[in-house]
């Protein structure tokens, strides 16, 4: 099994709707992120976590939420989905340097 | 905040050629650069990193090569292979950031059979 797991792998949402996207890991780390990844822009940081305890906003934290419901599981929120919301999302964790993805969740809003 | 720029965005190669990828970065607080692979459809993996009191780090057929003054890292990879092709990312993580990483735009590499 993957060490981390993203639901949904895809999903096509309206603008307006809320859509959770959720994130586990089994690697046993405290830190856990959010990123979103745009063609031409690579990865910019939208949440992250050094704890169940511990949110902090990262560089485009705009328009997005985040919950720490256990050392585990990492999810993210968009309360009301814009158009330019759609792109392709990354959950990675870390307990040094290094950091783990997960294999990503492409949402598309239309 | 830090900034890492990230050249080229496109890079083709024929099979068994060297490939170079530049980064530079703004923030002198920077002291961990990692090197991140991602394959059609999957998650950035890391591939190589270095840190600030390193000018060189070499693994098989990949390097990667720090100029602190300059503010600038490269990644080497030699003899170039098809399974070679992905986009690859570099990143930037300042001491006071707490693991924070700042990526760049990547570059997609093609190694041509």
């Amino acid at each position: 099994d993957a060490d981390v797991t993203q639901t949904p792998r895809n999903r096509i949402t309206k603008t307006g709707k809320r859509i959770m996207l959720e994130c586990s890991q089994t690697k046993g780390h405290d830190r856990m992120y959010w990123y979103r990844q745009d063609p031409g822009l690579g990865l910019q940081l939208i949440y992250y976590s050094f704890d169940v305890k511990d949110i902090n906003k990262g560089e485009i934290s705009d328009g997005y939420s985040v919950s720490r419901q256990a050392q585990a599981k990492f999810s993210l929120s968009l309360e009301s989905a814009i158009p330019n919301q759609t792109a392709l999302y990354f959950c990675a964790t870390s307990a040094g340097n290094e950091q783990f993805f997960g294999p990503g969740t492409r949402l598309t809003v239309l | 905040g830090e900034n890492v720029e990230q050249h080229p965005s496109t890079l083709s190669v024929q099979e068994g050629d060297s490939a170079v990828i530049k980064c530079t970065y703004s923030d002198s607080a920077s002291n961990y650069f990692p090197w991140y692979k991602q394959e059609l459809g999957k998650g950035p993996q890391l591939i190589i990193d270095i840190r600030s009191n390193v000018g060189e780090k070499k693994d098989q057929r990949i390097a990667v090569t720090l100029n602190k003054t300059a503010k600038h890292f490269s990644l080497h990879i030699t003899e170039t292979q098809p399974e070679d092709s992905a986009v690859y990312f570099c990143a930037a993580s300042p001491t006071n950031t707490g693991n924070q990483f700042y990526f760049g735009t990547g570059t997609s590499l093609t190694v041509i059979p």
